[in-house]
């Protein structure tokens, strides 16, 4: 089974600043890799696809990098509306699809 | 518009059985692979189970192997979790997902319902 950690477990950024939440696998899984949101109360949403394609009506100031282990989802300028827990799941070798333990991006 | 709508969740006892259901709307479900995706009160996301748009091929995380079925009738545009010896571990909010195909395969998820909550407990 392939693990899936992610960094920091809490983030606190101001309004308009750049936020980075990291998310590493526990062996290559090449760029299968998807990063979602879910805001409170909601359902997840999906983000990124293939680790760097914004899903459809996705706002430009997502963005997703890496490959093999290690990938990054940064948020350009932070705004209050991207307060959320945002997780990483990998769709390589399953099953099982694996999602990360989150990340809890508040606003400072 | 596609929308995916969770029905069926409720309070049961260890060792009983719930069926969930999830009508869909919007997409040709017979062409989709579909997932069951649960996240206990204040945790994270677990994948649960899959199975293929003919229905052919299913898979299951190993927590619930032996005790949950996924199934689907793409004839009422609807998909399926038979759950049976229910233990308390299972308490969650089960969300089906609509999966994308990475080449043959499932991949990630791109639509998501409301979910449904499942409560075990006497």
């Amino acid at each position: 089974e392939i693990v899936m950690t992610q960094s920091p477990a809490t983030l606190s950024v101001s309004p308009g600043q750049r936020a980075t939440l990291s998310c590493r696998a526990s062996r290559s899984i090449s760029s299968n890799l998807a990063w979602y949101q879910q805001k409170p109360g909601q359902a997840p949403r999906l983000l990124i696809y293939a680790a760097s394609s914004r899903a459809t009506g996705i706002p430009a100031r997502f963005s997703g990098s890496g490959s093999g282990t290690d990938f990054n989802l940064t948020i350009s300028s932070l705004q209050s509306d991207d307060l959320a827990v945002y997780y990483c799941q990998h769709y390589h070798n399953w099953p099982p699809f694996t999602f990360g333990p989150g990340t809890n991006v508040d606003i400072k | 518009e596609v929308q995916l709508v969770e029905s069926g969740g409720g309070l049961v006892q260890p060792g009983g059985s719930l069926r969930l259901s999830c009508a869909v709307y919007g997409f040709t479900f017979r062409t989709y692979w579909m997932s069951w995706v649960r996240q206990a009160p204040g945790k994270g996301l677990e994948w649960v189970a899959n199975i293929k748009a003919d229905g052919t091929e299913e898979y299951y995380v190993d927590s619930v192997k032996g005790r949950f079925t996924v199934s689907r009738d793409n004839a009422k545009n609807s998909l399926y979790l038979q759950m049976n010896s229910l233990r308390a571990e299972d308490t969650a909010v089960y969300y089906c997902a609509r999966d994308v195909l990475v080449g043959f395969w499932s991949g990630y998820s791109d639509t998501w319902g409301q979910g449904t909550l499942v409560t075990v407990s006497s």
